[in-house]
């Protein structure tokens, strides 16, 4: 069974300070895709990104930036020099794809980190 | 613009009293995907369909049922609602090609609270 485990219930941090949060996944697939995904105070879930498993390159978009390491199983989101309107909760999500090529498109999520940057 | 819709936003209801909520998407999609939201455990999968007349169980579907009459919608149905059924609940929707699996999109939410 696919796991993903958030260790990181609730991080605090100043605007402008650089935050990681942590995400690992358990899997015995070899083909999965990662997501990640944030939850404002207003409620909805926000795509941040999607990263399938044979590609390890880290991403950077503006402050996001993500990094994927099979070996270790995990895939970390770092926002640099944070700002307040990061404050949400941000969830690391995997999906399998299952033998054959059909992707039924499950979503496993990790529990979440409520992520809160202070002015 | 593309989005994925639900119906009610916000319902209280007592126990056993039939619902639905309703859940659309305007971007036709061929997966939809009913999830629930309860502190400490993240979303939680409940049904999901990979096309029309095609639905399967997700991780918690006790007590919920679904139907797939059209691309576009895909209800969720409590038939005898109980005070665990308490959640915020998601409706979400996305691609679904050989292989890929593509990112979902979701609906506001509908928090539901059972009495």
């Amino acid at each position: 069974a696919q796991k993903v485990t958030q260790a990181q219930t609730e991080i605090s941090v100043v605007e402008k300070e650089d935050v990681t949060l942590d995400c690992v996944y358990e899997t015995r697939d070899t083909t999965y895709y990662l997501f990640w995904y944030k939850q404002p105070p207003s409620g909805e879930l926000v795509f941040l990104i999607r990263r399938n498993s044979f590609d390890e390159q880290n991403e950077i978009s503006g402050r996001y930036s993500w990094n994927f390491q099979k070996s270790t199983s995990s895939f970390n989101f770092t926002i640099t020099a944070s700002q307040v309107v990061d404050s949400a909760v941000y969830f690391c999500a995997l999906s399998e794809a299952k033998a054959g090529g059909t992707s039924y498109g499950k979503l496993t999520f990790g529990q979440g980190t409520i992520l809160t940057v202070h002015p | 613009e593309a989005q994925v819709t639900q119906n009610p936003r916000y319902l209280i209801t007592v126990t056993g009293k039939k619902l639905t909520v309703t859940c659309s998407q305007n971007m036709n999609h061929e997966y939809m995907s009913w999830y629930r939201q309860d502190p400490g455990l993240g979303l939680r999968q409940i049904y999901y369909s990979m096309n029309v007349e095609v639905t399967d169980k997700g991780d918690v579907p006790e007590g919920y049922k679904v139907s797939r009459k059209e691309k576009r919608n895909f209800p969720l149905i409590l038939e005898s609602p109980s005070p665990n059924q308490t959640s915020l609940y998601f409706c979400a929707s996305s691609l679904l090609r050989t292989g890929i699996t593509y990112e979902q999109y979701f609906g506001p939410g509908t928090r539901l609270t059972v009495t």
